[in-house]
């Protein structure tokens, strides 16, 4: 599809175990954002790619959580050793968002829904 | 550091009446405006945005909403509600003047319209 695409979407992991959340965002777009979305709440920033650049990472929440977007297209975002509190809603989006064309929206993929038992 | 605050955490509306969903911002200069709309087990969807230029933006959906800069608000708006906008609604911000490129959001207004 034309969409950002987000795998897997509903991860059951126990605590303690390693995850990898795949997004696959929309082709040509640049930019690259993942949002952590606790239940009730909005979106909160993790971390921002620009191509294969990890431009901004100040919104992760421990030394857990590791992105990487090697080839500045596909992006993965792991978390080692999971514990309860990482239980949430994960988003990718992507966007033509560049230093010269901040005006622009982002777009959302429907998420991957984590659980931490 | 930007900021955005809505006000109202539920909104109850009646099919056919006018629709208001609160926002206000905070950012050092002049900001970028964005309202998403969730339904559930679904991804955001953009509605409209606010950028520069006309106050009054005009979105999907019938949608609009009006940039009020004295006023810091940004507030969403439809003449006629119909029972399919029952979703859950985000104001975001960003501060280009700031270097950022990240979306503030919003915790959500949740809309009901009742038929």
């Amino acid at each position: 599809g034309a969409g950002v695409s987000q795998s897997p979407r509903y991860k059951v992991a126990k605590r303690g175990q390693d995850v990898a959340l795949r997004c696959d965002p929309i082709s040509g777009h640049v930019s690259l954002f993942w949002y952590q979305q606790a239940l009730g709440q909005g979106p909160e920033f993790l971390t921002y790619f620009q191509n294969e650049a990890q431009l901004d990472k100040s919104g992760l929440p421990s030394d857990r959580f590791f992105a990487e977007r090697p080839e500045g297209s596909v992006s993965t975002l792991k978390i080692q050793r999971t514990q309860q509190e990482d239980s949430a809603v994960y988003l990718c989006a992507s966007s033509l968002v560049t230093a010269s064309s901040m005006n622009t929206e982002a777009f959302f993929g429907q998420g991957t829904r984590l659980t931490v038992v | 550091a930007q900021s955005v605050a809505q006000p109202e955490d539920q909104v109850n509306v009646a099919e056919g009446n006018p629709l208001t969903v609160k926002c206000t911002y905070s950012v050092s200069g002049n900001p970028y405006l964005f309202w998403y709309v969730q339904y559930p087990n679904r991804g955001l969807q953009f509605l409209l945005k606010y950028i520069t230029g006309d106050n009054l933006v005009k979105g999907s959906y019938g949608f609009e909403a009006e940039f009020n800069k004295s006023q810091t608000s940004f507030h969403l708006k439809k003449p006629s509600a119909l029972v399919s906008d029952s979703a859950l609604y985000f104001c975001a911000v960003r501060d280009p003047g700031a270097g950022s490129y990240q979306l503030t959001f919003g915790k959500g207004t949740k809309l009901s319209v009742i038929p």
